[in-house]
């Protein structure tokens, strides 16, 4: 069966620190691991997605993931965040067919 | 167009009520998705349609019930809900031109419902 374990449920930053949000994952099919981010009051929108291939996912504003077969990881990470940053971000496995698993999520907040 | 968008904002209606959310695409994807989000919780699949047809239906009780009029348009009819079916609806689209697996689901903003 698959499942996702986001192991930080908030992690506050001083805005320009570096951050890493934690996933672990297992999966009985093949992996394909995403993280979505949500806004306040807004839907979900995809950062990155590793299907195949190099195990360094870049993504979008700034983010990056790696992949961790051994550890069964897709822990996400950007260098210097900023305030904007702040939200709930989501790792997610593709459980076959239509299905994707949800993480519990990680709030991220970001301090000035 | 690249983005899905979901109508109304926010809804508040009685247990008596019947009310519809309606979630709109047009980026000629195929596959059609209602989630159910709740307060700092990960959405919950509720329904999914390929190609206009029921794909997967999480045994959701029937006071829900979906509709996928053509492939850009999604439904979601309402009736007689309950207090505890307050939650944010999130709707999401993926095309099917590629292996399930990468199919990105892209989301619309949501419809926050509130059953009192």
């Amino acid at each position: 069966a698959q499942s996702v374990t986001q192991l930080d449920s908030q992690v506050p930053v001083f805005e320009e620190a570096p951050v890493e949000l934690r996933c672990n994952y297992s999966s009985s099919v093949s992996v394909y691991l995403f993280w979505y981010v949500q806004y306040p009051n807004q839907g979900l929108q995809l950062l990155l997605k590793y299907l195949s291939g190099s195990t360094l996912v870049k993504g979008i504003n700034g983010f990056e993931a790696e992949f961790n077969k051994s550890q069964t990881s897709f822990h996400l990470r950007k260098p210097s965040v900023h305030i904007s940053d702040t939200a709930e971000y989501f790792c997610a496995v593709w459980a076959g067919g239509f299905k994707t698993i949800f993480g519990a999520g990680t709030r991220l907040f970001v301090k000035a | 167009d690249t983005e899905v968008t979901q109508t109304p904002k926010h809804l508040v209606m009685g247990m008596t009520n019947k009310k519809s959310l309606k979630c709109e695409q047009h980026m000629g994807h195929r596959a059609m998705y209602w989630y159910k989000q709740k307060a700092k919780k990960p959405p919950e699949l509720m329904f999914v349609y390929s190609y206009e047809k029921l794909s997967i239906n999480e045994s959701v009780p029937s006071r829900f019930s979906p509709e996928c009029p053509n492939s850009s348009l999604l439904n979601l009819h309402l009736h007689a809900l309950q207090p505890e079916d307050s939650a944010l609806y999130l709707c999401a689209s993926s095309p099917l031109d590629r292996t399930e697996a990468n199919n990105e689901q892209f989301f619309g903003p949501g419809t926050r419902l509130t059953v009192l």
